[in-house]
């Protein structure tokens, strides 16, 4: 079957950095997604993978080793506006998108 | 259209009542998803849409809910004589063909069966 993990909930302090990690088994893949959703809102696209490496945009950076079936994302500078779930999605060969449950975010001052 | 909208925004409906939730895609996309999300949870995967073709109705709770996609366009969620397990906040997203390219949510319908 289709597996997308992420931790359910992560806390931080404002100003800090944290990682969320995502790990993936899915039939195919056609690039990686991560989403964030603010309580009450729909999801919003934050950004993409297709090769290895690392994307940075911002304060957002994610990062993808498809041999390992891994990616993160990785928050700078954390302000409060920071706290949501962020999801992680997988475009599997079939170009259906799976998702994982989302983690989390606690920004605390 | 500018963006994915879903109508109606908020439906409140008695239990063993039908209804249909409408999502409009952003003019162009190919792949049309539906979602349910209760509160605090994840997505909860509905159906997928290619065009009209619905290549993956495997979330579709049970025989109570079916959807359609008609020219390629807008989309319809049915429920069928709904129960109150089945308020949600019921998700649309579409995507372009192309491999890379991301999917864009609607703001979502907030059903609530009383």
């Amino acid at each position: 079957g289709q597996n997308i993990d992420q931790p359910t909930e992560m806390t931080a302090t404002e100003g800090a950095i944290v990682q969320i990690n995502c790990t993936y088994q899915t039939s195919g893949f056609n690039g990686l997604f991560w989403y964030q959703q603010h309580a009450g809102e729909a999801p919003t696209f934050l950004s993409y993978n297709v090769l290895d490496g690392l994307e940075e945009k911002g304060r957002f950076s994610s990062f993808l080793s498809r041999s390992k079936g891994y990616s993160y994302l990785l928050l700078k500078e954390l302000q409060m506006k920071d706290s949501a779930s962020y999801l992680c999605a997988v475009r599997d060969s079939n170009y259906q998108l799976i998702w994982g449950a989302g983690t989390k975010l606690i920004i605390k001052p | 259209g500018a963006g994915v909208s879903q109508s109606p925004s908020n439906k409140v409906t008695e239990k063993g009542k039908d209804v249909e939730l409408r999502c409009d895609p952003i003019s162009g996309h190919t792949a049309l998803y539906w979602y349910r999300q209760s509160l605090g949870q994840g997505l909860e995967f509905l159906i997928y849409f290619q065009g009209n073709s619905a290549p993956d109705k495997s979330g579709l709770p049970s025989d109570r809910f079916s959807a359609e996609r008609t020219g390629g366009s807008v989309s319809t969620l049915t429920i069928q004589r709904t129960q109150q397990e089945d308020s949600a906040v019921y998700l649309c997203a579409s995507s372009s063909a192309g491999r890379f390219t991301e999917a864009f949510f609607g703001q979502g319908t907030r059903l609530t069966v009383v």
